[in-house]
């Protein structure tokens, strides 16, 4: 079945980039998302983007999409103590529709 | 209103006992899901309906059952859970069921349930 990987934890300095990294399996893909998810709450949508599209930004937030490779990136810029969360990479195939999220990276933002 | 609704945030329960979670939402979506959530674990999909009906069921247990009394309302009733089934059950919806456009998803913040 279809597969959704991400790293499970990410550490960066306060005011550095963070690149939150996913690759899926699912050659039929038409969008894929970047949800965030802060304790005790639910998910958050941050972004999303057409499977036919490289590139997408969004004030601090840049996703990248390699279809080829089946790779895609959130690069959040200046990241603040705020952004520390998980972060979910979904995936909408075209066959049967159901969103299959990844495992979730756990972003630290340190002081 | 953008927003999802859930009620109870948190319940604990005994696995005799008879308990509801409810979702509401007014944004004029047409399909809700319920996904249930372990600690740092992706959401696992559990029911969808689409125009107030099932859709999808996941295999969920019988001791889980949906009901979704109208188009901004979905309950999951609980009843003889074990301890295991303790989890974040969260609601979502989205102007359309899976297969239209970018259907983004809205979540809820969820219901955090103890069974003991």
């Amino acid at each position: 079945g279809e597969d959704v990987e991400q790293s499970l934890f990410l550490s960066v300095r306060e005011g550095d980039s963070s690149v939150i990294n996913c690759t899926y399996t699912d050659s039929s893909s038409t969008y894929l998302y970047w949800y965030k998810q802060e304790p005790g709450a639910g998910l958050q949508l941050l972004t999303y983007i057409f499977s036919n599209m490289d590139m997408k930004q969004d004030q601090r937030l840049t996703v990248l999409l390699n279809k080829k490779d089946k790779h895609l990136s959130l690069r959040i810029a200046d990241t603040q103590t705020g952004d520390s969360a998980i972060y979910f990479c979904a995936d909408l195939n075209n066959q049967g529709g159901k969103l299959i999220f990844g495992q979730g990276t756990e972003l630290s933002v340190k002081p | 209103d953008t927003e999802v609704t859930q009620t109870p945030k948190h319940l604990v329960m005994g696995m005799t006992n008879k308990k509801s979670l409810k979702c509401e939402q007014h944004m004029g979506h047409r399909a809700m899901y319920w996904y249930k959530q372990k600690a740092k674990k992706p959401p696992e999909l559990m029911f969808v309906y689409s125009y107030e009906k099932l859709s999808i069921n996941e295999s969920v247990p019988s001791r889980f059952s949906p009901e979704c009394p109208n188009s901004s309302l979905l309950n999951l009733h609980l009843h003889a859970l074990q301890p295991e089934d303790s989890a974040l059950y969260l609601c979502a919806s989205s102007q359309e069921m899976w297969g239209s456009g970018a259907n983004v998803l809205t979540f809820g913040a969820g219901s955090r349930l103890t069974v003991l």
